[in-house]
């Protein structure tokens, strides 16, 4: 029972375009969602996130986007750059769920030169 | 400032043997996680604590693993006897209480049993 999929288990771009990873969620009770980051040989890094009463968060470079009727997120990346290049993993929280997070199963993005 | 601690970075040992993991939060967090990370099944679960207190073990797979917190700056996963099955990165990471706090990971241990 996945409640949170990334269907796109790996995804290519070019350097200076943008880059989107997606991921869907099945449970409504989820409330706030997270992206992170992954290098090989190290732990996940926190990268944004985004509660449930907003449809979008702006960090610099990263942009993520929320439909809650679609059960649906998605990270933006733009301009993509080679150091980008890991395993983003997207993840979901509910304020009922003590501090609980769902991940899921990664996509491992490459940008290309 | 430090991050999650995690020891040892790599363990290899054979079939049947016990296995300690250890762990250090990031100082002044209330809540601790342990996780496994594998191709089949992805990141998941193990176990959490709030104040060094367990508050859900439903992900610890069987009475072999246990996990304790006897103090607010360590945290160990205890393997009693590994199996080859048991084989994953397991990572720790800490947070403060509040809706949205961000995890933070150790960089995990690579473990390993023959």
């Amino acid at each position: 029972d996945q409640q949170v999929k990334q269907n796109s288990p790996s995804l290519s771009v070019q350097e200076g375009r943008i880059s989107i990873l997606n991921c869907d969620y099945t449970n409504s009770m989820f409330d706030y969602f997270l992206w992170y980051k992954k290098y090989p040989a190290e732990g996940p890094t926190f990268l944004i996130s985004i509660s449930s009463i907003k449809d979008k968060n702006e960090d610099g470079r990263f942009t993520v986007f929320l439909n809650k009727s679609a059960k649906h997120l998605s990270l933006h990346i733009v301009p993509s750059q080679p150091g980008d290049s890991a395993v983003y993993f997207c993840a979901a929280g509910s304020s009922q769920g003590a501090q609980k997070l769902v991940f899921g199963q990664g996509t491992r993005l490459t940008i290309n030169p | 400032d430090a991050g999650v601690i995690q020891s040892p970075r790599h363990e290899v040992t054979e079939m049947g043997q016990e296995v300690t993991l250890r762990c250090k939060p990031i100082s002044g967090h209330d809540y601790l996680f342990w996780y496994r990370q594998t191709m089949m099944r992805g990141l998941e679960l193990l176990i959490y604590f709030n104040n060094n207190v367990p508050i859900d073990d439903s992900g610890m797979p069987e009475d072999r693993f246990s996990a304790k917190m006897p103090n607010a700056s360590f945290s160990t996963l205890k393997i009693q006897p590994s199996e080859p099955r048991d084989s994953a990165v397991y990572f720790c990471a800490s947070s403060f209480a509040g809706m949205g706090q961000p995890q933070h990971f150790g960089d995990g241990t690579r473990l390993s049993i023959l």
